[in-house]
Parts: structure tokens; C-alpha cells; sequence
């Protein structure tokens, strides 16, 4: 069965640095986004994309994190200086059609220090 | 803004008792419910969906649009039930789907 599959799996990495967290979504999906849960918190909407451009985006999401679907493969999250409170877990999903049923992948555990 | 609460973080039980996890929600319109789950070192994924009204391993949630309130139920709790379950809603014409805070389901053996 195809999954969503996300690199690294864990990052550790200093304070103002970039980092670029990888997915590869299911091969025929059309809808994509990228979810962050900080240790003990929700699960939060970052962004969602579709048709090669960010479709919603919550406040979170600032000018210092952007997304790109560089091939027909993968998408990617960039934060371009990190900061202590970057430090979570950033899912990736994607769907086909939107009807609520994101299939996620296992997660990059990002550490700031 | 919509919002989905749940207000326990841990519930704990022993094997065979029944389990209510209880999720609300803030919207005026028509929102879609779901559960998610996510087992011990796996990834979150789909339980059910309100529009469905399908039981899975035995949960089943209703949405009550007068409480506002979609929460999940199980007469029969096992070992194997054991997971993070998160309420999620999405609505309208947007595609972003959002979760409550997640609870903690233990059952003992």
C-alpha cells in the first residue's frame, strides 16, 4: 500500500540555521500539506498546497518557512532560520480530493538548540 | 474561529469496560467530524468519519449538532485500543482539516 514517507527522520540543528524537511506524498494525490505538533501539543496546520502554489496557510506559517514541489515527486518544508521554538514534530500528508481523510506520514522530529 | 476541544488529555481503563472520548466543536455551519488515531510508533490515521456512520474496531461517534459534540464511544475496550485520538473538523470550501488536542487512551489489562 502506498505511504506518505518523510526525511529525516530526526534533525538536530542550531539555533538561525535553515533546515529543509523532505516528503515524498502518494504518487497520485494532488493535495499536500504539512502539519507541526510540538511536544505535548496539538497537532497544527501549517500549510496546505495545491496545483504548485500554497492554497491556505495558518499564522504560523511565516515568511521564514516556505514550500516547494520541486519535481513530480517531492515536497518540502524550509525553515530558513530556526529558532528554539521551531523544535517539533512536522508531519506531512497528502490526499487525492479534499475530503478529510489525510494520509500522513511518519514525521521529522526537528531539534533546535 | 473554529475550534475543536478535547478536554481530557488522559483517560484510563481496564480491559472490557466502555470507553467515551469526548470531542466539541465551534462552528456555526456544517462541519465534517472525524477521529484520528495514532498507535505507539505509527503514523496518525483515518479511524472514522462522521459521514460514514461506520463502526470501526468497534468505536462509533455521533454528531450531536445540538451539543456540538462528536464524541467516541467503545462498550468494549481492549488492550489494543490503547493510542493518542485526536477530533479533527474540516468545513466549508477549505481543505485544511484541524485537530483537537488529543487524548490519551490506556486500558489495563
Amino acid at each position: 500500500e502506498p505511504e506518505v514517507t518523510q526525511t529525516p527522520s530526526h534533525q538536530v540543528t542550531q539555533m538561525g540555521q535553515e533546515v529543509i524537511l523532505r516528503c515524498v506524498p502518494i504518487s497520485n494525490h494532488l493535495y499536500f500539506y504539512w502539519y507541526r505538533q510540538i511536544l505535548g501539543q496539538k497537532v497544527e496546520f501549517l500549510v496546505s498546497f495545491y496545483n504548485n502554489e500554497i492554497s491556505e496557510k495558518s499564522e504560523i506559517f511565516d515568511d521564514q518557512f516556505s514550500v516547494e514541489r520541486p519535481d513530480g515527486s517531492n515536497f518540502t518544508l524550509k525553515i530558513r532560520s530556526t529558532k528554539l521554538e521551531d523544535s517539533a514534530m512536522y508531519f506531512c500528508a497528502s490526499v487525492l480530493i479534499v475530503t478529510g481523510e489525510l494520509f500522513f506520514g511518519e514525521g521529522s522530529r526537528l531539534t533546535v538548540l | 474561529a473554529q475550534r475543536v476541544t478535547q478536554p481530557e488529555k488522559l483517560l484510563s481503563v481496564f480491559k472490557g469496560a466502555p470507553v467515551e472520548l469526548k470531542c466539541n466543536y465551534s462552528y456555526s455551519g456544517s462541519p465534517e467530524l472525524f477521529w484520528y488515531v495514532q498507535y505507539s510508533r505509527q503514523r496518525l490515521q483515518l479511524l472514522l468519519r462522521h459521514i460514514s456512520r461506520e463502526s470501526i474496531k468497534g468505536f462509533t461517534a455521533d454528531l450531536n449538532k445540538g451539543e456540538t459534540s462528536f464524541h467516541l464511544k467503545k462498550p468494549f475496550a481492549q488492550e489494543e485500543d490503547s493510542a493518542m485520538y485526536y477530533c479533527a473538523l474540516i468545513w466549508g470550501n477549505t481543505d485544511k482539516l484541524i485537530f483537537g488536542t488529543g487524548t490519551r487512551l490506556q486500558v489495563f489489562p
